[in-house]
């Protein structure tokens, strides 16, 4: 079966243009988590949905970054008037997540955006 | 809160055996994951422990010890393939919480 995709796989913008990524998550997964990993450093959490419940969005960094996920399929990201800082990859996992070793994450290819 | 403590970088040579350690503190345990990372990919499961204990697969085992908050990766044999990050994750109460990483460099 298909695994979990993102898209565009790059995408380069100028500082204050706002961007929109987009993650497919396995069919059936209940958990999807967004990370940033800047170059050469490790997975910053950034938020996490779990089903219908109310997502944990303890890890955006600012207000500049929010993200939607429509039931348990397609979740997007948005960053709004980018900053050269915000040049990263940004990854999507998602888990059947119901404990156990269902909490294994399936990572898509990730999303490089860099800010100009 | 969660705090995950890993070694930033080791080195180790080819045919060896190395070991990477890590220790957490979280707000509850629901399992341990390690994962590897070869550069400018993602990251891909290897282990899973929920019970103390050593877990093997092939040249990989994975050890936990939920009293002492402790894991650690040991890697056999030791493959110039292997050269990529070794994250360790844990499940809380909420979610996964992911370490920095422990970049594994292998020589010849």
């Amino acid at each position: 079966g298909a695994g979990v995709s993102q898209s565009p796989s790059n995408k380069v913008t100028e500082k204050g243009k706002d961007v929109e990524l987009r993650c497919d998550p396995i069919s059936g997964h209940t958990a999807l988590y967004w990370y940033r990993q800047r170059l050469g450093q490790g997975l910053e959490f950034l938020i996490y949905f779990q089903g219908n419940s109310a997502p944990d969005k303890s890890g955006l960094p600012s207000d500049r970054f929010s993200a939607e996920r429509t039931g348990e399929s397609v979740s997007t990201l948005t960053i709004q008037r980018t900053q050269q800082e915000d040049s990263a990859v940004y990854l999507c996992a998602s888990s059947p997540s119901l404990g156990g070793r269902t909490d294994t994450q399936y990572f898509g290819p990730g999303t490089r955006l860099t800010v100009l | 809160g969660q705090n995950i403590d890993q070694p930033t970088e080791m080195t180790a040579t080819e045919g060896a055996i190395v070991q990477i350690n890590c220790t957490y503190q979280t707000s509850g345990f629901n399992g341990l994951f390690w994962y590897q990372q070869h550069a400018g990919e993602a990251p891909t499961f290897l282990s899973y422990n929920v019970l103390d204990g050593l877990e093997e697969k092939g040249r990989f085992s994975s050890f936990l010890s939920r009293s002492k908050g402790y894991s650690y990766l040991l890697l056999k044999e030791l493959q110039m393939k292997d050269s990529a990050s070794y994250l360790c994750a844990v499940r809380g109460y909420q979610k996964v919480t992911f370490g920095i990483g422990t970049k594994l460099q292998v020589i010849p």
